[in-house]
């Protein structure tokens, strides 16, 4: 079965700073990896996506994340964080092929703080 | 750009009343999911659409839930009974042409059972 880590529930950064969010997850197969995010009151928001290919995948908002197949991570990462990066992120793991039919497993999800 | 829509926002409910919950995915796109996420929870897996049946389910998803398509727009959520541990924000998505696209969610629905 696959599943999800985030292991840090909150993080809080200064505007400025640089941010990496960490993941794990755990899939038989080649994973389909996602982040999105979360803003009070909103939907989930896709921020980047890993299908296949270069394992350095460019986001929206100058976000970005990196599949590390060995260590079974993609970690996001952002150089300098905005305050109107506040939020909650997900990351999801996707299954597709056989008697799946896109499924999206969850992690826990990081709430991220930003002080000015 | 086109997004998903979901009405309501918030409904609250008495215990073993039906709810219906709205959504509206993105044109042209032709599979449909279900989550929700309990407060403080992960975001979890309800169920799967496509070609005009269930493609596949979670545990969650036993015989008080139900999915349909009406009218080739709308994609419903039925709870046929609801319990307080139904409370939790429910979120659709939709996806365009195959189970790897994108899943593009809605705002959500937050049920309040009471």
């Amino acid at each position: 079965a696959q599943s999800v880590t985030q292991p840090d529930i909150h993080i809080t950064v200064s505007e400025g700073a640089s941010l990496e969010l960490r993941c794990n997850y755990s899939y038989g197969a080649t994973p389909y990896l996602f982040w999105y995010v979360q803003s009070p009151g909103q939907g989930l928001q896709l921020l980047l996506k890993y299908f296949s290919g270069d394992t350095l995948v460019q986001g929206i908002k100058g976000f970005e994340a990196e599949f590390k197949r060995s260590q079974s991570s993609f970690n996001l990462r952002k150089p300098s964080v905005h305050w109107s990066d506040a939020a909650e992120y997900f990351c999801a793991v996707g299954a597709a092929g056989g008697t799946s039919y896109g499924k999206l497993t969850f992690g826990q999800g990081t709430i991220l703080t930003v002080h000015p | 750009e086109p997004e998903v829509t979901q009405t309501p926002s918030h409904q609250v409910t008495q215990m073993g009343q039906e709810v219906i919950l709205r959504c509206v995915p993105i044109s042209n796109h032709l599979y449909f999911y279900w989550y929700r996420q309990i407060l403080g929870q992960k975001v979890e897996f309800l169920v799967s659409f496509y070609n005009n049946e269930i493609s596949e389910k979670s545990e969650i998803f036993d015989d008080q839930f139900s999915v349909e398509r009406p009218d080739g727009s709308n994609f419903t959520l039925k709870i046929r009974s609801t319990k307080l541990e139904d409370s939790a924000m429910y979120f659709c998505a939709s996806a365009a042409f195959a189970s790897t696209d994108t899943q593009y969610f809605g705002p959500g629905t937050r049920l309040t059972v009471l």
